[in-house]
């Protein structure tokens, strides 16, 4: 059974940094991509980027882009966003989620959200 | 980048009711469209992929529609489950973009 499991809520002050984890299970992890997805309260889904785990091919939408870092250890079929500075405006949850084959390419399993709480 | 938009933003509906969710892409995309449902405080659930096939599991009134540039969901009779938010997703980058979302609510 494919699933990717997050790492739990995270509560942080501005300014700090912070790493969250996606662990992928059941299926080949460095034969798909895994993206990251941003939901603040209330708004819908922003695409914030996407890693491939077997090259660690990695892109930013324009609007995360040296906002954020995403990276993979595919030695324990994990995947991370991290940041180096968080702001209140941070505060969210984030998905992960695994890109399948084909075309059609649906973002087809999805992990349980992680909320990062940013707050001073 | 590809933009996605959605409409209507919000729409009240009642249980029977048929309704249309539009999508427009700010390119061609082919049939790279895809439908999401959120319910509140989980993960969105894949319901229709390539603009017009059904997800394994996903109830045969909701269908999909387009190519190219414009997309349509419909939901031909709503039941009480399927208040939530849908999104459309373009898969033809592998910056796949959604669309804002169109929140259903009961009238």
């Amino acid at each position: 059974e494919v699933q990717l499991v997050q790492s739990g809520a995270e509560v942080k002050k501005p300014g700090e940094s912070l790493k969250i984890s996606c662990k992928g299970s059941g299926y080949s992890f460095t034969s798909y991509w895994i993206g990251w997805v941003r939901q603040m309260p209330g708004k819908g889904l922003e695409w914030m980027g996407i890693i491939y785990p077997g090259d660690s091919d990695t892109r930013y939408s324009p609007s995360f882009q040296g906002q954020v870092t995403i990276s993979a250890d595919k030695s324990i079929s994990t995947a991370y966003l991290q940041w180096s500075s968080l702001k209140a405006s941070d505060t969210a949850m984030y998905y992960c989620a695994r890109r399948g084959g084909g075309p059609p390419h649906t973002l087809d399993y999805w992990g349980q959200g992680t909320l990062v709480t940013v707050s001073s | 980048d590809i933009q996605m938009t959605q409409s209507p933003s919000s729409l009240s509906a009642s249980v029977g009711d048929r309704v249309t969710i539009t999508c427009r892409a700010s390119q061609s995309i082919s049939s790279y469209l895809n439908w999401y449902q959120q319910k509140p405080g989980k993960a969105p659930k894949l319901l229709i992929y390539a603009a017009s096939s059904l997800q394994s599991g996903v109830p045969s009134r909701f269908s999909g529609s387009g190519s190219g540039t414009d997309f349509t969901l419909t939901i031909s009779s709503l039941q009480p489950e399927d208040f939530a938010t849908y999104y459309c997703q373009q898969s033809y980058s592998t910056l796949g973009t959604f669309g804002q979302g169109t929140k259903l609510e009961i009238k």
